[in-house]
């Protein structure tokens, strides 16, 4: 059983540049969520995904977007980059309530992408 | 609306000694609630959960948590820290059936020798 795996580890961009975060979902979860956690922060929740829609999301503007694929593999995009957007991001795998051995939002997560914002 | 409060940014401890994180919530609706550890440069690995049913629940590594419904509390404790217990540990909270997980700043746990 693979776990939860993202590229790049680490990436460098620069203020107005977009950037393609990827995911690979732990085999068997159906939902993907993603989470940006700033320097001497929890995670924030940016949104999830299920059966390829966008499930919920939270308090980040438009310019964050996402993808889950049939093999529930993700991605997170970022456009117009702010100097702010610099942190960890990680992504969790898990299985969706009322999936069978799922439904409790234990989630599992992966190394995270360190983006920084010059 | 749901939220999440890590009582104590930096906590420390002596190797041996008891160790003492608290984390308090706000909830409308029976929430799920669990704890994450964090070492440095790496993601967040479940350390225990709690859904329903027992209100003690033991988790990975000699920690266990006490679901309190009457204090809103979800606090973690070890009996006997370990030096490999350093690391930031983060309270979160999921309401029953839903989506988003809600974490708490975060408790870095300092182990002494």
């Amino acid at each position: 059983e693979t776990g939860v795996t993202q590229s790049p580890t680490h990436l460098i961009k620069t203020r107005g540049q977009q950037v393609t975060l990827r995911c690979s979902s732990q085999s068997g979860h159906n939902t993907v969520s993603w989470y940006q956690q700033a320097l001497g922060q929890g995670p924030q929740f940016i949104f999830q995904y299920y059966r390829e829609e966008e499930n919920g999301r939270g308090n980040f503007p438009p310019r964050f977007s996402g993808l889950q694929f049939p093999n529930y593999s993700s991605e997170l995009n970022v456009n117009a980059l702010e100097l702010d957007d610099s942190a960890l991001y990680l992504c969790a795998s898990s299985l969706a309530p009322g999936t069978s051995g799922g439904g409790y939002g234990e989630q599992f997560f992966g190394p995270g992408t360190r983006l920084t914002v010059l | 609306a749901q939220s999440v409060t890590q009582l104590g940014s930096h906590v420390s401890v002596s190797e041996g000694a008891l160790v003492l994180l608290r984390c308090n919530y706000s909830s409308s609706v029976p929430p799920y609630l669990f704890w994450y550890v964090q070492y440095p440069n790496q993601g967040l690995q479940l350390l225990l959960k709690y859904t329903t049913g027992a209100t003690l629940v033991k988790g990975i590594n000699g920690f266990e948590a006490e679901f309190k419904k009457s204090e809103t509390s979800f606090h973690l404790t070890k009996p006997s820290a370990h030096m490999s217990d350093a690391a930031e540990y983060f309270c979160a909270v999921t309401i029953t059936g839903g989506f988003k997980t809600i974490f708490g700043a975060g408790t870095r746990l300092f182990v002494k020798a």
